[in-house]
């Protein structure tokens, strides 16, 4: 079976501060793994996905296959950056998105 | 146009009522998802259309009915809710499934009572 384990559920860091947000999947196939972002009173974005290796606002995230694991970095963390941030599993096969429960990222100045 | 619409952004209605959520994509997207969102819950998926063919239905009440009329437009109609089915709705599309990534709307907010 496809789950997404986000194990935080609020993460509170320092402006400027180093941030690293958990994800790990479990799934037989070929996942692939997206970060999703929410702030206040807006919608879900998509934030970045592995397979573009790209890096947005300062974060990155690295598939480690042999880990399960798809963590979210950034070195400096910024008060804008303060959100909810979901990691959500897709892959070969699937037709939908799997999101894990949530990290509430708090930046406080 | 990159957004993904969503009609009314509130909606209060009654456990007797009939009423539609609609939703609007204009990238040429053809795939289209309904969640369902809790407070402080991560989205919990309903239904997908893939091409206009509904391709799943995560066990959703029958008081759910979804429908596709064409390829930029979703529909979610609500009959006999419960209060238990006060929540946010979120519509989301894909180019042609999940690996792109989706553009979700802003969501609508029930409230059944």
């Amino acid at each position: 079976a496809q789950r997404v384990t986000q194990p935080e559920k609020l993460l509170s860091v320092f402006k400027g501060a180093p941030v690293e947000l958990k994800c790990n999947y479990s799934y037989s196939g070929s996942p692939e793994l997206f970060w999703y972002v929410q702030y206040s009173r807006q919608r879900l974005q998509l934030l970045l996905r592995h397979i573009s290796r790209e890096s947005i606002k300062g974060f990155t995230a690295d598939l480690n296959k042999g880990e399960t694991s798809f963590h979210l970095k950034k070195p400096f963390a910024q008060e804008e950056d303060s959100a909810m941030y979901y990691c959500a599993l897709g892959g070969t096969g699937r037709r939908a998105l799997t999101f894990g429960s949530g990290t509430r990222l708090q930046v406080q100045p | 146009d990159t957004e993904v619409t969503q009609t009314p952004k509130h909606l209060v209605m009654g456990m007797t009522n009939k009423k539609s959520l609609k939703c609007e994509q204009h990238m040429g997207h053809r795939a289209m998802y309904w969640y369902k969102q809790k407070a402080k819950k991560p989205p919990e998926l309903m239904f997908v259309y893939s091409y206009e063919k509904l391709s799943i239905n995560e066990s959703v009440p029958s008081r759910f009915s979804p429908e596709c009329p064409n390829s930029s437009l979703l529909n979610l109609h609500l009959h006999a809710l419960q209060p238990e089915d006060s929540a946010l709705y979120l519509c989301a599309s894909s180019q042609d499934g999940p690996a792109g990534g989706y553009t979700f709307g802003s969501g609508t907010r029930l409230t059944v009572v």
